[in-house]
């Protein structure tokens, strides 16, 4: 069976700090992996994804994630923190193009 | 903007009545998808369809909840006989299927909520 753990359910960190979410998988064979954001009242935005190739993959918003397939991660990661970050984000996994498995989701609060 | 719409946005009901959902898919994607969303939760994938074949239904979707896409374009969610447990953000995301990883794109959901 897939699945898809956010050891963080709450992460607060100053506007301009940098920021990591954590993101651990389950999965027979490399997936595809992905970070979605969730702003109240909005639908899931896709931040990024990975399906193979280079480890680091880069998103809008300045967001990155790192694939490492030792440690089972996907983290997601953005040097320089702005109020508007603050928002709830998934990690999900999918190994056949169909379903999407989520984790449970950070939610990240921005101090000014 | 042409992207996935929900509606209604919010259904507040008393337990034991039915109500019914409807999705519209960005105009060209043939996959759509449900998903439920309880507080504090991940969205759980419910059943997607392909064109207006339902191709996979999670064992989350008991006989209460019936899906079609009859044209293959909108789809309506039905639940039947509403329990309190009901009570979530049901997700709506359609795609284009391309052989490979299927972009899902997500409506903003309908909050339900059983009394």
């Amino acid at each position: 069976a897939q699945s898809v753990t956010q050891p963080d359910i709450h992460i607060t960190v100053s506007e301009g700090a940098s920021l990591e979410l954590r993101c651990n998988y389950s999965y027979g064979a490399t997936p595809y992996l992905f970070w979605y954001v969730q702003s109240p009242g909005q639908g899931l935005q896709l931040l990024l994804k990975y399906f193979s190739g280079d480890t680091l993959v880069q998103g809008i918003k300045g967001f990155e994630a790192e694939f490492k397939r030792s440690q089972s991660s996907f983290n997601l990661r953005k040097p320089s923190v702005h109020w508007s970050d603050a928002a709830e984000y998934f990690c999900a996994l999918t190994g056949g193009g169909n379903k999407l498995t989520f984790g449970t989701g950070t939610q990240l609060k921005v101090e000014l | 903007d042409t992207g996935v719409s929900q509606d209604p946005r919010h259904k507040i009901t008393k337990r034991g009545q039915n109500v019914t959902f409807r999705c519209d898919p960005i105009s060209e994607h043939n996959r759509l998808y449900w998903y439920r969303q309880t507080l504090g939760q991940g969205p759980e994938f419910l059943t997607y369809f392909q064109n207006e074949a339902q191709l996979e239904k999670s064992r989350l979707l008991s006989d209460r909840f019936s899906a079609e896409r009859p044209k293959g374009s909108f789809s309506t969610l039905e639940i039947q006989r509403t329990e309190q447990g009901d009570s979530a953000m049901y997700l709506c995301a359609s795609s284009l299927d391309r052989g490979t990883y299927n972009e899902q794109f997500f409506g903003p959901g309908t909050r339900l909520t059983v009394l």
